[in-house]
């Protein structure tokens, strides 16, 4: 089993719709997420991060489920600048805090 | 204001012919890492510095190696690159570790 696993999709919504990505992880001792979005060909930009109360940033929520060990992420309102494909990543407890992926989720959204 | 800058953007080298990429940061953080990502995969951590201490992934391969000289500069040697190195290399920064890492534009590496 693959430590972060993503539905690497596409999503296709129309502009406006409400979607969502879930992110599951194999490590329960893992500390913190972090939602990065990433363009074609591009880098990672940081979204948000997640922590155990989840937290919300516009049109943007982000939860963690920590009895079921996957984080989310909730988008309102799709524009359609929101098309691009959305990583997950977590800590995981192996000594050195090392940064673990998923491939991402892509996101279409369409007028 | 370019925090993490890479370069070249694009590079594009022969079979086997050795090529550096490389990485600065304006955030004076502590920690640098480099990450292959090839299309359609997550990012792949292949080592990074705490400071001046290197950590290297158990799976990188001998092929790659990396120089911090000073807390702005790090750089990505890789002495003889085959065609299964091609991808792009991104660099990141944390202030710390278990920090959030901010990652640079990235290099985009085509091996003829």
């Amino acid at each position: 089993r693959k430590e972060v696993e993503q539905d690497p999709g596409p999503f296709n919504v129309p502009e406006g719709a409400t979607v969502a990505f879930n992110c599951t992880y194999s490590n329960s001792a893992s500390q913190s997420f972090f939602w990065y979005r990433q363009d074609c060909r591009k880098e990672p930009k940081l979204l948000m991060s997640v922590y155990s109360s989840g937290n919300e940033d516009g049109r943007f929520t982000a939860q963690l489920n920590r009895a079921s060990q996957y984080i989310s992420l909730l988008i309102r309102d799709s524009k359609l600048s929101d098309s691009a494909t959305y990583l997950c990543g977590g800590f995981l407890n192996t000594g050195f805090q090392k940064l673990v992926f998923g491939t991402g989720t892509r996101l279409l959204v369409s007028p | 204001d370019a925090m993490v800058i890479q370069n070249p953007r694009y590079q594009v080298t022969q079979f086997g012919k050795p090529v550096t990429l490389s990485c600065s940061q304006t955030l004076n953080h502590n920690v640098m890492y480099w990450y292959q990502q090839k299309s359609s995969q997550a990012p792949k951590l292949l080592f990074h510095y705490y400071d001046k201490d290197f950590n290297n992934e158990a799976d990188t391969p001998d092929n790659f190696q990396s120089r911090r000289p000073n807390t702005s500069f790090c750089f990505l040697d890789i002495r003889s690159p085959g065609l299964g190195d091609a991808a792009m290399y991104l660099c990141a920064t944390s202030r710390d570790l278990a920090d959030t890492q901010y990652f640079g534009p990235g290099t985009r590496l085509t091996v003829l």
